[in-house]
C-alpha cells in the first residue's frame, strides 16, 4: 500500500488566490513527521513545513500552512496568496520514528501552476 | 543554501566512464541518503546510511556502488552506466534520531549518452 498518497498529478491557481495540495498518508506508527518540499525547475528540493504527529496545532511557516487532520490521515498543504515563483512541483513526505527506520517516505508529487 | 552541497551540479558521461557524485553536509546530521529522480517518476530512495553504515540498497544495479567515509561525506561511484540512468540525483541527510526533515542537496542532473 502507498504509504504517502497525493491525487494531483497537476494544479493551477491564479496570482494572489490560495490553493490547496492535498496529501494523505497511511502508517501505524503512533510518532510520525510530515513534510512538504518545493521543488522548483532547478531541482532542489527546499523544505516547507513540517508537522508532528503529536501537534495539537496546525503548522504554519509564512504563507503556507499545513491542514493536519489527523483522524482522516490528510496533511494538506495551503499556499496562501500565490506568487508566480510558487510554481513547482511539491512534494508531501513522511518519517516513521519507529518503523521504517527513520526513512522519508515520499509521494509522486504535485506541479503547481500559478498563472499571472 | 541548506547545508548539503552536491558536486558536480551537471554531469555528461559516455557508458564505458568512470565517474563519482560527491555529497557533503555539515549539519551534524548521522543518516544520509541518495535519491534517484527520473522525468516523470516519483523519487527512488537508493541508498541509506545511518552512522556510516549502509542500512538499505534498494535493489539498486551494482554499477551504483555507495561509499561513506564519515559521516559528512557520501560518495556515488558510478561505472557502465545505461542511458536510462540519466536522472537527477539527489543526497540528503538528517538526523536518525530526531523526528525532523530531511535536508537536500541541489541535486547532479546526470545524462548517460
Amino acid at each position: 500500500a502507498q504509504k504517502i498518497t497525493q491525487t494531483q498529478p497537476g494544479m493551477f491557481v491564479q496570482e494572489k488566490e490560495a490553493v490547496t495540495l492535498d496529501c494523505t498518508y497511511d502508517t501505524s506508527d503512533p510518532s510520525y513527521g510530515l513534510f512538504w518540499y518545493k521543488q522548483p525547475s532547478s531541482g532542489e528540493m527546499i523544505f516547507l513545513i513540517y508537522q508532528g504527529s503529536y501537534d495539537q496545532q496546525n503548522a504554519t511557516e509564512g504563507r503556507y500552512s499545513l491542514n493536519f487532520q489527523k483522524a482522516r490521515k490528510s496533511a494538506n498543504l495551503v499556499i496562501s496568496a500565490s506568487q508566480l515563483g510558487d510554481s513547482a512541483m511539491y512534494f508531501c513526505a513522511m518519517r516513521e520514528v519507529n518503523t521504517n527506520a527513520g526513512k522519508s517516505t515520499f509521494g509522486d508529487g504535485t506541479t503547481l501552476t500559478v498563472k499571472p | 543554501e541548506t547545508g548539503v552541497t552536491q558536486t558536480p551540479r551537471h554531469l555528461v558521461m559516455g557508458m564505458t566512464n568512470k565517474k563519482s557524485l560527491k555529497c557533503e553536509q555539515h549539519l551534524g546530521h548521522n543518516a544520509m541518503y541518495w535519491y534517484k529522480q527520473s522525468a516523470k517518476k516519483p523519487l527512488e530512495l537508493m541508498f541509506v546510511y545511518n552512522f556510516k553504515e549502509q542500512t538499505e540498497n534498494n535493489s539498486v544495479p551494482s554499477r551504483f556502488s555507495p561509499e561513506c567515509p564519515n559521516s559528512s561525506h557520501l560518495f556515488l561511484h558510478l561505472h557502465t552506466l545505461q542511458p536510462e540512468d540519466s536522472a537527477l540525483y539527489l543526497c540528503a541527510s538528517s538526523h536518525l534520531q530526531q523526528n525532523t526533515e530531511a535536508f537536500f542537496g541541489q541535486g547532479t542532473r546526470l545524462t548517460v549518452v
